[in-house]
């Protein structure tokens, strides 16, 4: 059961141009929702967050949009740059019965941005 | 100010092996947790862990896996008998408190042949 999803496995955008990345959730519980990025071989990275509370979040050139009436995260990347090309992942944060948080993995975009 | 390590970064295991990968979370933090990366996946939540404590063990398989994080030294993730399907990255995340924004290793690769 994927509680979060990530719809597009790849994506290619032009030098200058703006990334959209697409998340989409299922549980109305989550509280808080994170963007990592991924390069080959290494660790994800946070990269942004935003609470259930708001609907954006923006640092630098990456503005995180929540909807949560349609239970929906998007990332913005803008302008996008060679070196953003990596593999981003959402994820959510829920709350266990146990009082402990677990995060929820999407299944990753791999974004390709383009010279 | 170093990093989550975590070692090795590539290990490769017979079945039926034993492998042990071993995760030294940042300074000063104290909560542990592991994910799993399956080829073509996203991360999967395999444990969480404070020291000398197993928190959260719901995504571990049932047999087989064991993790602990030790007073001293650092958190290890055991798998017994390995398996061609627990060829996969497992990455070890860690943070100060149980917030948002863990810090997470590079990996270890596991391939079992």
């Amino acid at each position: 059961d994927q509680q979060v999803k990530q719809n597009s496995p790849s994506l290619s955008v032009q030098e200058g141009r703006i990334s959209i990345l697409n998340c989409d959730y299922t549980n109305s519980m989550f509280d808080y929702f994170l963007w990592y990025k991924k390069y080959p071989a290494e660790g994800p990275t946070f990269l942004i967050s935003i609470s259930s509370i708001k609907d954006k979040n923006e640092d630098g050139r990456f503005t995180v949009f929540l909807n949560k009436s349609a239970k929906h995260l998007s990332l913005h990347i803008v302008p996008s740059q060679p070196g953003d090309s990596a593999v981003y992942f959402c994820a959510a944060t829920l709350i266990t019965t146990s009082g402990t948080y677990k995060y929820i993995f999407g299944t990753g975009t791999r974004l390709k941005v383009l010279a | 100010n170093a990093g989550v390590m975590q070692n090795p970064r590539h290990l490769v295991r017979r079945r039926g092996q034993e492998a042990r990968l071993r995760c030294s979370p940042m300074k000063g933090h104290s909560h542990v947790y592991w994910y799993r990366q399956l080829p073509e996946e996203g991360l999967k939540f395999m444990v969480y862990l404070q020291k000398e404590n197993i928190i959260d063990e719901s995504g571990m398989p049932k047999e087989r896996f064991s993790a602990e994080f030790p007073k001293e030294g650092p958190s290890i993730l055991r798998i017994q008998q390995v398996v061609r399907g627990d060829s996969a990255a497992y990455f070890c995340a860690s943070s100060p408190q149980q917030t948002y924004g863990y810090t997470f290793g590079s990996g270890t690769r596991l391939t079992v042949v």
